[in-house]
């Protein structure tokens, strides 16, 4: 069975570019949520993504936007990039129902210059 | 607001002794209760989940549940230096998104 899948792993842009970042969840799991994790702040929710629907949205601001498609893989995209939004952005995938675990993905580690 | 508080630590014990960590949760509706080690620029690593109240053992982890007082530990015996890595404690509750705490640091020195 294959794990949750993350790409591109690296990414380097500039200020004021935009990115999108990609999640393929584990087959059968319709919830991917997304996460940014930072050395000063942890493990941030940014939002959840359920049967192509956003079901739960955390405190970013308007640039953190992301969509799901019909076979539940995710898009993350940050526009107008700053210089804050470096980061490691994870995905987590569940099957969104209860008592269910949930894997993370490898990251995709952003740095903005 | 759902919290899940970790003290940060660094947590430091030797080689060979059991390290325990702690994580209490605020939201009372919680239902699974997971681990997850992450070592340095890498991912979480899913290594314990619990569902019920007491103990669940998997080789040299034993992680433990009391809702009732609303915490969840985790117990590493025989701790040995690659154990050395930051935990996270994460909750899941009526909500179905995972909520993390801060996670704790661990050094295991030889």
């Amino acid at each position: 069975k294959a794990g949750v899948t993350q790409t591109p792993r690296y990414l380097i842009k500039t200020r004021g570019q935009q990115v999108t970042l990609s999640c393929s969840p584990i087959s059968g799991h319709r919830s991917v949520s997304w996460y940014q994790q930072t050395p000063g702040q942890g493990l941030q929710f940014l939002f959840e993504y359920f049967s192509e629907t956003q079901r739960n949205k955390g405190n970013f601001p308007g640039r953190f936007s992301g969509r799901q498609f019909s076979n539940s893989r995710s898009e993350m995209n940050v526009s107008t990039l700053e210089l804050g939004d470096s980061a490691l952005y994870l995905c987590v995938s569940t099957p969104g129902a209860e008592g269910t675990e949930a894997f993370f993905g490898q990251g995709t580690r952003l740095t903005v210059v | 607001q759902k919290e899940v508080e970790q003290n940060s630590g660094p947590l430091s014990v030797p080689e060979g002794a059991i390290a325990s960590l702690n994580c209490t949760y605020s939201d009372r509706g919680s239902q699974s209760f997971f681990w997850y080690r992450q070592y340095s620029g890498k991912s979480p690593e899913l290594i314990m989940s619990i569902y019920s109240n007491g103990d669940k053992e998997d080789g040299r982890f034993t992680a433990q549940l009391n809702k009732a007082s609303q915490y969840v530990s985790l117990l590493i015996r025989d701790s040995q230096p690659s154990d050395s890595a930051t935990y996270l404690c994460a909750v899941i509750g009526g909500s179905y998104i995972p909520t993390f705490g801060r996670g704790t640091s661990l050094i295991v020195h030889p």
